[in-house]
């Protein structure tokens, strides 16, 4: 049971584009969202997080928005650059049931940006 | 400030072995957490720790196992060793008061022969 999906796969955007990562989730106990940006044989680094009395965080290049009705988010790279090429992660915990250290990722999309 | 480390970076067993990993967090965060990440079923919780206790567990075999010391470093165990234990282990500490930001390690990438 996939509590947080995120079915794109894999995203090519130019340089200088906006890239869009999605995800959504199916539990509605979810009330705390993050997301990660993993290269190759390295953890995960957090980018950004947001919690579910807000619907949007701003963090320099990098936006979050959360759609609870619609039980989606989505992460905004403005501009991309080559450097944001990686597999980007999202993640949710469940604050109310004393379960908040429990993280539940997402399979990951693998975003490329080209020259 | 230091980030998460983990040690061993790499690891080669055999089927039946058991095998150590450990974790120190980033200063003054007293939450650690443990996560496995396969090809198959991506990242999944393991267990936390925080003052010395586990506080919450996922849906992992008896075999796993960890604890904490008293200067927040931690280790988990994998005992009787599984070809399917074959994972990059993922260590991350975070703020007891902000469990659910999480700062990750580079991970212990374990091969089961």
């Amino acid at each position: 049971d996939q509590q947080v999906k995120q079915n794109s796969p894999s995203l090519s955007v130019q340089e200088g584009r906006i890239s869009i990562l999605n995800c959504d989730y199916t539990n509605s106990m979810f009330d705390y969202f993050l997301w990660y940006k993993k290269y190759p044989a390295e953890g995960p680094t957090f980018l950004i997080s947001i919690s579910s009395i807000k619907d949007k965080n701003e963090d320099g290049r990098f936006t979050v928005f959360l759609n609870k009705s619609a039980k989606h988010l989505s992460l905004h790279i403005v501009p991309s650059q080559p450097g944001d090429s990686a597999v980007y992660f999202c993640a949710a915990s469940d604050k109310g049931t004393g379960t908040a250290s429990k993280l539940t990722f997402g399979t990951g999309t693998r975003l490329q940006v080209t020259l | 400030k230091a980030g998460v480390t983990q040690t061993p970076r790499y690891l080669i067993k055999t089927r039946g072995q058991q095998v150590t990993l450990s974790c120190s967090p980033i200063s003054g965060h007293r939450s650690v957490s443990w996560y496995q990440q396969t090809p198959g079923q991506g990242l999944q919780f393991l267990f936390e720790y925080f003052s010395e206790t586990q506080r919450n567990k996922g849906n992992f075999p008896g075999r796993f196992s960890g604890r904490q010391f008293s200067n927040s470093r931690s280790e988990m165990n994998v005992s009787t060793l599984e070809l399917g234990d074959s994972a990059l282990y993922l260590c991350a500490s975070s703020l007891v008061e902000r469990r659910n930001e999480q700062f990750f390690g580079p991970g212990t990438r374990l091969t089961v022969l």
